[in-house]
């Protein structure tokens, strides 16, 4: 399993372009990244998955280079509302379809947006 | 589709009791997996069912059980309660094989 570091916390402003960078230098090959996004007393909420170069999709994007030992979760023009903890998981395809016993929930980056 | 629903939102229980949580998965999910969130141990994995089997199961203490229906409802139920048990526990719902899980808001114990 890869294990991952991230930054415990960030700040940014409204409208700020906010990249969040997650190392994982013993990521295996069947392994994906995925993050997590985890607002106070509420559960985590998928955002992103990918395996190589980038993906996008309507909340975020996500930049895996060649060597996969990182990744970075770019948040384009963050609002106040995007004050949450995010998380970085790797691992293999089929541990995130259902038994997270193998998976691990970091202490995560938290953001903080201000106005 | 409605979400994943957690019942009770919020619960006090006194040290010595047991404590039965209850999560309703999106419909046609067939899985079920919960989590125990502390400010301490973060997020762990503490039991999955699928197709009313339990399938994977986390290191917790057998005070820790579950179960699920044949609606795919899952309970889950924690005796002895210690006062370490106080956290928000999280239910996520999932399709059964492939596809990304979803979380409940879940339910924030508070034991005294």
């Amino acid at each position: 399993l890869a294990k991952t570091t991230q930054p415990i916390s960030m700040d940014s402003y409204e409208g700020q372009e906010v990249n969040i960078t997650c190392s994982h230098n013993n990521i295996a090959t069947n392994d994906y990244i995925t993050w997590y996004q985890q607002f106070p007393s509420q559960g985590p909420r998928f955002i992103i998955q990918g395996y190589k170069t980038k993906v996008t999709n309507e909340v975020a994007s996500l930049f895996i280079p060649a060597d996969r030992k990182s990744s970075t979760l770019s948040l384009p023009r963050v609002s106040l509302s995007d004050t949450a903890v995010y998380y970085c998981l790797v691992g293999d395809l089929a541990l995130f379809s259902g038994g997270y016993n193998k998976l691990i929930f970091g202490a995560g980056t938290r953001l903080a947006v201000h106005p | 589709k409605a979400g994943v629903t957690q019942t009770p939102r919020y619960l006090i229980k006194t040290r010595g009791q047991q404590v039965t949580l209850s999560c309703s998965p999106i419909s046609g999910h067939r899985s079920v997996s919960w989590y125990q969130q502390t400010p301490g141990q973060g997020l762990q994995f503490l039991f999955e069912y699928f197709s009313e089997t339990q399938r994977n199961k986390g290191n917790f203490p057998g005070r820790f059980s579950g179960r699920q229906f044949s609606n795919s409802r899952s309970e889950m139920n924690v005796s002895t309660l210690e006062l370490g048990d106080s956290a928000l526990y999280l239910c996520a719902s999932h399709p059964g094989e492939t596809g990304e899980q979803y979380f409940g808001p879940g339910t924030r114990l508070t034991v005294t």
